[in-house]
């Protein structure tokens, strides 16, 4: 089984800053990586996700992860943050083939205006 | 994407009572879940539910507790029974299309008094 390690249980960074949300995971076989977002008092909502291709991905507000195979790493980044970005992020991990994810323990952001 | 929806959205209910959480996909999924997030923590998967058998537990969850249902390809739910304190949490569905992409409904935020 993977177990998946979220580094940073709480980031204060304040607005416009750039922000480093870490992530690891353990095992080194074939992976999907997916980052979540839970604003508060909301569902879960992927924010982007590795498959396959590419190991820099994007999503759509200025979020990006990188897959890096031999660090087992998926750190979650954004050059400048904003308010709204106030959130609890959580990274996910699946192997190709299985059918289960593991889900960090969450990381905490709050944007500091 | 997945729509999930989940009904209901909050409850508040008495010690011993027991509550059905709905969950409804907007399209057929190959796999659903439930998972529960108790205050300040990550996701802890309770059980897969399974299409037309029963479903299938994780460690530390019993199907008395929590009984679950799947009668067809978008639509389960979730029992938790005989309730204490203790069961007080975020209870969330979620569901897979492929094997690529986990897709999670807002969540139903249970206290018990």
């Amino acid at each position: 089984a993977q177990s998946v390690t979220q580094l940073d249980s709480q980031v204060p960074v304040f607005e416009e800053a750039p922000v480093e949300l870490r992530c690891n995971y353990s095992s080194s076989v074939s992976v999907y990586l997916f980052w979540y977002v839970q604003y508060p008092n909301q569902g879960l909502q992927l924010l982007l996700k590795y498959l396959s291709g590419s190991t820099l991905v994007k999503s759509i507000n200025g979020f990006e992860a990188e897959f890096n195979k031999s660090q087992t790493s998926f750190h979650l980044r954004k050059p400048s943050v904003h308010i709204s970005d106030t959130a609890e992020y959580f990274c996910a991990v699946s192997d190709i083939g299985g059918n289960q994810f593991y889900f960090g323990t969450g990381t905490s952001l709050t944007v500091i205006p | 994407s997945a729509v999930i929806s989940q009904k209901p959205s909050r409850d508040i209910c008495q010690r011993g009572t027991s509550l059905t959480i709905q969950c409804q996909v907007d399209s057929q999924v190959t796999m659903m879940f439930w998972y529960r997030q108790q205050p300040g923590q990550s996701l802890t998967l309770i059980a897969t539910a399974n299409q037309g058998s029963e479903a299938t537990y994780e460690s530390g969850f019993v199907i008395d507790k929590f009984p679950i249902s799947r009668p067809n390809l978008t639509f389960s739910t979730l029992t938790v029974s005989n309730m204490s304190p203790e069961d007080s949490s975020i209870y969330l569905c979620s569901a897979w299309r492929g094997r690529e992409t986990q897709y999670f409904g807002p969540g139903t935020r249970l206290l018990v008094l």
